[in-house]
């Protein structure tokens, strides 16, 4: 079944604001990818973490990997309207060549 | 660019009638896969393609088959469709050996079964 779990589910906010996600597993992960989806598209990479501990940055986007390996967060500084959509967590899943998804934190901005 | 194409963008079936959704990706990938998208669920795996030859079942795979065609196309078959078949179905494609972080995803298939 799922192993990824992310919260908060949904998020609504200004913008402008800065914005914090986690995923949580049940397992241990050795690669966490942060994805998104812009409504009817596919999910597109945004960053990809390697190693505990690690603090990676896409522009305004800040993704760690967290030290026990269970855990990933991601943070938006600064959000625009363009940051609308689903984000997902993802990592490897028995083995290398398949990827499992956390469930989705959905983001929408107030006018 | 066309990445990985998915068709048809949509479809309503109803409980029992079958049909096959397409997709095909011109960046020589070796792996394809499908995933199913509901609400509150994530994606989930349903039958995945490490290579030209090869299928393996992912995490929801009953009431699907799969066809690896060629390298470049994966097609995904609903033989008796279900209303717990009501998705978003995704392709995706992947190198090998970097498939962790190489997915590319088509822009899905909309499937209502009534």
């Amino acid at each position: 079944g799922q192993q990824l779990n992310q919260s908060p589910q949904s998020m609504f906010i200004q913008e402008g604001e800065d914005v914090s996600m986690n995923c949580t597993s049940s397992s241990i992960f050795n690669t966490w990818l942060w994805y998104k989806q812009d409504p009817g598209e596919g999910p597109v990479l945004l960053i990809a973490l390697y190693k505990a501990g690690e603090l990676t940055s896409n522009g305004r986007l800040t993704a760690q990997f967290g030290i026990t390996r269970k855990d990933s967060f991601l943070n938006i500084s600064a959000s625009i309207p363009s940051d609308v959509g689903i984000y997902f967590c993802a990592g490897p899943w028995r083995g290398n060549e398949k990827l499992t998804f956390g469930t989705g934190t959905r983001l929408t901005i107030i006018p | 660019n066309a990445g990985v194409t998915q068709t048809p963008k949509f479809q309503v079936l109803k409980t029992g009638q079958s049909m096959t959704l397409q997709c095909a990706q011109d960046m020589n990938h070796n792996s394809m896969y499908w995933y199913r998208q509901d609400p509150g669920m994530g994606l989930r795996l349903i039958y995945y393609s490490a290579s030209e030859g090869t299928t393996d079942k992912g995490e929801v795979p009953n009431g699907y088959n799969v066809s690896r065609l060629n390298k470049r196309e994966f097609s995904l078959r609903l033989e008796s469709a279900a209303p717990s078949q009501t998705s978003v179905y995704f392709c995706a494609s992947s190198t090998l050996g970097t498939g962790t972080y190489g997915y590319t995803f088509g822009s899905g298939t909309r499937l209502t079964v009534v």
